[in-house]
C-alpha cells in the first residue's frame, strides 16, 4: 500500500510569517510530486509540482524535495488570510493493479489557519 | 481552454438506488481518473480512463463503475448506494502520465441518506 503522511495540524501562523507544510511517502519509485490547496467546500487547486532533488520557487511558495529522504514540502512566505486553507501533497506512482498510467496517491491534508 | 467541468453540484439518494455522475475533461487531456473523498480524508483514487478504458483502480467494489467516451467525456456510476458513498466526488482530467498535475472538476457532493 503506498502511502503519503502528512503532519496533521491544525497549523495557525500570523499574517506575514512563513507557513511550513511537510509530506512524505512510501513510494520510492515515484516521479513527481503535487502540492494542492483545497478551500472548505471547494475542489483541489494545483498550486506547486516539483520533479527533481531541491527546490523550486514560485511566487511566494517554495516547494522542496528530497527524494532519498523521501520528503517533500510546501513553504509559504509572507502568510496572508487568503491562504487559509487545507493543503493536499499528492504524489505521482504508477496504480497498484497493473495500470499503465500514473495515477494520485493523497495524504489526509494538513488545515492552515493565517490570522490577521 | 475550458477546464474540468462536473455536474450535478449537489445530489441526494436514497440507499439501494443508483447513481451517474458526469465529468467533461480539459481541452486536450486525454485521461479521467475519479476520487471520492470524505470528509476531513485526503482524495482516494476510484479508478482513471485512457482511451475509453479502464486503466488503473483502486480499493473500490465492482458496484463502482465508469465510462470514458470518444471525447474524453466519462462517467461514474455507483449501484446499491451506501451511507458510507456519501462524498465529494472529484473528476480530474490529465494528459497520459498526468506529470504536469491533474485538473481538477468542482466536484459532486452526494448524500446519501
Amino acid at each position: 500500500q503506498k502511502e503519503v503522511e502528512q503532519n496533521s495540524g491544525p497549523l495557525s501562523v500570523p499574517e506575514g510569517a512563513i507557513a511550513s507544510l511537510n509530506c512524505t511517502y512510501s513510494d520510492r519509485g515515484s516521479q513527481s510530486f503535487f502540492w494542492y490547496r483545497q478551500y472548505s467546500g471547494k475542489s483541489p487547486e494545483l498550486i506547486m509540482f516539483i520533479y527533481s532533488n531541491g527546490d523550486k520557487e514560485d511566487g511566494r511558495f517554495t516547494a522542496q524535495l528530497n527524494k532519498a529522504s523521501q520528503y517533500v514540502s510546501l513553504l509559504i512566505r509572507d502568510s496572508q488570510p487568503s491562504d487559509s486553507a487545507t493543503y493536499l501533497c499528492a504524489v505521482n506512482s504508477l496504480a497498484d493493479r497493473g495500470s499503465t498510467l500514473g495515477r494520485l496517491y493523497f495524504g489526509r491534508g494538513t488545515q492552515l489557519t493565517v490570522w490577521p | 481552454e475550458t477546464g474540468v467541468t462536473q455536474s450535478p453540484t449537489h445530489l441526494i439518494k436514497t440507499r439501494g438506488q443508483q447513481v451517474t455522475l458526469r465529468c467533461s475533461s480539459q481541452s486536450g487531456h486525454n485521461t479521467v481518473s475519479w476520487y471520492q473523498q470524505a470528509l476531513g480524508q485526503g482524495p482516494q483514487f476510484i479508478f482513471q480512463y485512457y482511451r475509453e478504458e479502464e486503466n488503473g483502480r483502486g480499493n473500490f467494489p465492482p458496484r463502482f463503475s465508469g465510462l470514458q467516451f470518444p471525447n474524453y467525456s466519462s462517467e461514474l456510476n455507483v449501484n446499491a448506494l451506501e451511507l458510507d458513498d456519501s462524498a465529494l466526488y472529484l473528476c480530474a482530467s490529465s494528459l497520459s502520465q498526468g506529470a504536469y498535475g491533474y485538473t481538477f472538476g468542482s466536484g459532486t457532493r452526494l448524500t446519501v441518506v
